[in-house]
């Protein structure tokens, strides 16, 4: 299907675990983005890609990893999980930057650490 | 990081009431989107303001673009149950700024 979409929709990890959201689009969009959703915080910017090979840290960076070797998947990783990375993620893609910037979000991932 | 300040936090109304919230910021931007997002979902995109004093409409809702470009409104008029959910704006960076959010919630 056309779109975005995310994968796993939900997950239940342990502390101390590697985890790997997925992301995938079907539009060509340059940009990639991934956010993570708390109550209180709204969403927050982990890290973005301009494009294959181009990454740039967000707001919350820390304990997140990604890589962008294609165009349409930008991977997230949590390279030791902790219960503060316990949220919901939104992977976003947009095809410009600038004015004309239109982000188009996927149905988001549901993380647990227990 | 940058913010957005959005308000209210979140409302409580009754079905078929007028709803009116804003962003207001202390950067100008040349560009407000304003998004919705319903309960288990991602965002989705209500509407786009490219130029100050800009009013849009998209069906029952209505968004301006603040002249000064440090605020932007949403109203929605005549809620009803579905209109339930989180109203983000963000302005326009690359990446863009968000808000935190409205959460709407209408009673029947």
């Amino acid at each position: 299907d056309a779109g975005i979409t995310q994968s796993p929709r939900y997950k239940i990890t342990e502390t101390g675990r590697q985890v790997t959201l997925m992301c995938h689009q079907t539009w060509s969009h340059s940009y990639m983005f991934w956010y993570r959703q708390d109550l209180g915080h709204g969403l927050r910017l982990i890290y973005y890609s301009a494009a294959a090979d181009i990454t740039d840290k967000g707001e919350v960076p820390d304990g997140y990893v990604v890589s962008r070797s294609k165009t349409e998947n930008f991977p997230l990783t949590l390279e030791s999980a902790t219960r503060s990375q316990t949220s919901v993620y939104f992977c976003a893609s947009s095809e410009l930057a600038g004015i004309q910037e239109t982000q188009y979000f996927g149905p988001g991932t549901r993380l647990l650490v227990l | 990081g940058q913010q957005l300040n959005q308000s209210p936090q979140s409302m409580f109304i009754q079905e078929g009431e007028d709803v009116s919230m804003n962003c207001t910021s202390s950067s100008i931007f040349n560009t407000w989107l304003w998004y919705k997002q319903d309960p288990g979902e991602g965002p989705v995109l209500l509407i786009a303001l490219y130029k100050a004093g800009e009013l849009t409409s998209n069906g029952r809702l209505t968004a301006q673009f603040g002249i000064t470009r440090k605020d932007s409104f949403l109203n929605i008029s005549a809620s009803i149950p579905s209109d339930v959910g989180i109203y983000f704006c963000a302005g326009q960076r690359t990446p863009l700024v968000f808000g935190k959010g409205t959460r709407l919630s209408v009673i029947a």
